[in-house]
């Protein structure tokens, strides 16, 4: 059962244009949501993450959106770089539990 | 390096044959966990070990696979009889701590073919 889930396998985006990535999730009890981006042969790393008492964090060119209600988040990239290129993970953490639930990625293409 | 640190980076092998996956996690990190990435899918917990406690098996999909953590240090996952589905990245990831803050630092990943 797939509790969280990225429904876009692939997503393409000019360069200097915004992306969205966007995640569902069901589980409402989910207080920690995190992005993570994967390159080709490389594992992922953290890239931002949200608490469930907030509706938005924003780290520079990235912007993470959470809707408790809808229960949906999104990944804003403002401007999109050649270099965003790569597989982007949402995942949901629940405290006291020991594992990340992930998405099955978006896989984001920025295009030169 | 600094990283976490797996091995080895690709492995084929026959069904029916046992496996052994490596990680190194980072020094310090006392949080250390095993995840699976089958094709098209999204990344699959396995195990979580935190110190000395006993470890959290509660991912592991069968009794064939088995894990191991000496301390803080390194970890071994352990696939007997593989079977052809158990093909998938094998990723294994440290963190500081003894909650679950969500930043995990993750290895390159083990490949794991099972002809």
């Amino acid at each position: 059962d797939q509790q969280v889930k990225q429904n876009s396998p692939s997503l393409s985006v000019q360069e200097g244009r915004i992306s969205i990535l966007n995640c569902d999730y069901t589980n409402s009890m989910f207080d920690y949501f995190l992005w993570y981006k994967k390159y080709p042969a490389e594992g992922p790393t953290f890239l931002i993450s949200i608490s469930s008492i907030k509706d938005k964090n924003e780290d520079g060119r990235f912007t993470v959106f959470l809707n408790k209600s809808a229960k949906h988040l999104s990944l804003h990239i403002v401007p999109s770089q050649p270099g965003d290129s790569a597989v982007y993970f949402c995942a949901a953490a629940l405290t006291g539990a020991n594992n990340l639930f992930f998405g099955t990625g978006t896989r984001l293409t920025v295009i030169p | 390096g600094a990283g976490v640190s797996q091995s080895p980076s690709n492995k084929v092998t026959e069904k029916g044959k046992d496996v052994e996956l490596r990680c190194d996690p980072i020094s310090g990190h006392t949080a250390l966990y095993w995840y699976r990435q089958r094709l098209g899918q999204g990344l699959e917990f396995l195990i979580y070990f935190q110190g000395n406690s006993a470890p959290d098996k509660s991912g592991l999909p069968s009794d064939r696979f088995s894990a191991e953590r000496t301390g803080e240090s390194v970890s071994t996952l352990t696939i007997q009889r593989t079977q052809q589905e158990d093909s998938a990245v094998y990723l294994c990831a440290s963190s500081h701590g003894q909650r679950n803050t969500g930043e995990l630092f993750f290895g390159e990943g083990s490949r794991l073919t099972v002809l």
